[in-house]
């Protein structure tokens, strides 16, 4: 399979604890994109990298969530001290460089906060 | 926010056309219409994205008004793996291009 994968699917977690997630993009795709998604909700953008260089950060990336994508291939999201509202579906996404590629995302991972 | 207004849900029956409208009255000369969706537990799928013009793909069909202010996508025969939420979403093709999701409409497909 050539998609994008995630790891883990799923991460049951206790308040306070660190948790860290990993993305591999479609081989060669540059960009590489972090949503976050609750329940009922449409998927909210997170952080944005071209290659290894995080471009766009949203206002939703507390200072607690670090991504990184340190050779410009997988990426990884951390999250420290999680609360409960951190509790969510966590998708990547990847796409080509160019001004009109889709993103192609994988199936996520889903955090629990207990 | 998003710049897109969806019905909440919709019903369809299997094997009929699905039609899903979507309004992007605010929509700027440099913004294509994007279609995706979401099937349960899964990450958005792509389906289709047009400028001005009509666009049709192996999956759906992309009706763009004149003025760009609304938009309709149409699965020509719905199949139960066609129940999903599906986003309609305004983005311009300049910087990061980040996607801008709203609430999407929920179609359920009936046998």
């Amino acid at each position: 399979d050539t998609g994008v994968s995630q790891d883990p699917r799923h991460k049951i977690t206790k308040r306070g604890q660190n948790v860290t997630f990993r993305c591999d993009p479609i081989s060669e795709h540059n960009r590489l994109y972090w949503y976050r998604q609750t329940l009922g909700q449409g998927p909210e953008f997170l952080t944005y990298f071209q290659n290894e260089a995080q471009l766009e950060k949203s206002r939703l990336l507390s200072d607690r969530f670090s991504a990184e994508r340190p050779k410009g291939s997988f990426s990884t999201l951390e999250i420290q001290r999680t609360e409960q509202g951190d509790s969510a579906m966590y998708l990547c996404a990847s796409s080509p460089r160019g001004p009109n590629y889709e993103q192609y995302f994988g199936p996520g991972t889903r955090l629990t906060v207990t | 926010d998003a710049k897109t207004t969806q019905p909440t849900s919709m019903d369809c029956a299997e094997g009929r056309a699905a039609n899903l409208p979507c309004n992007h009255s605010t929509i700027s000369g440099n913004e294509y219409v994007y279609w995706y969706r979401q099937i349960h537990s899964q990450g958005p799928q792509y389906i289709i994205h047009g400028l001005k013009n009509n666009e049709t793909n192996e999956m759906a069909s992309l009706i763009i008004t004149e003025d760009r202010k609304s938009s309709t996508l149409i699965l020509p025969h719905a199949t139960l793996r066609d129940t999903a939420v599906y986003y309609c979403i305004v983005r311009t093709i300049q910087g990061a291009q980040k996607l801008v999701f709203g609430q999407g409409t929920r179609l359920t497909i009936n046998p």
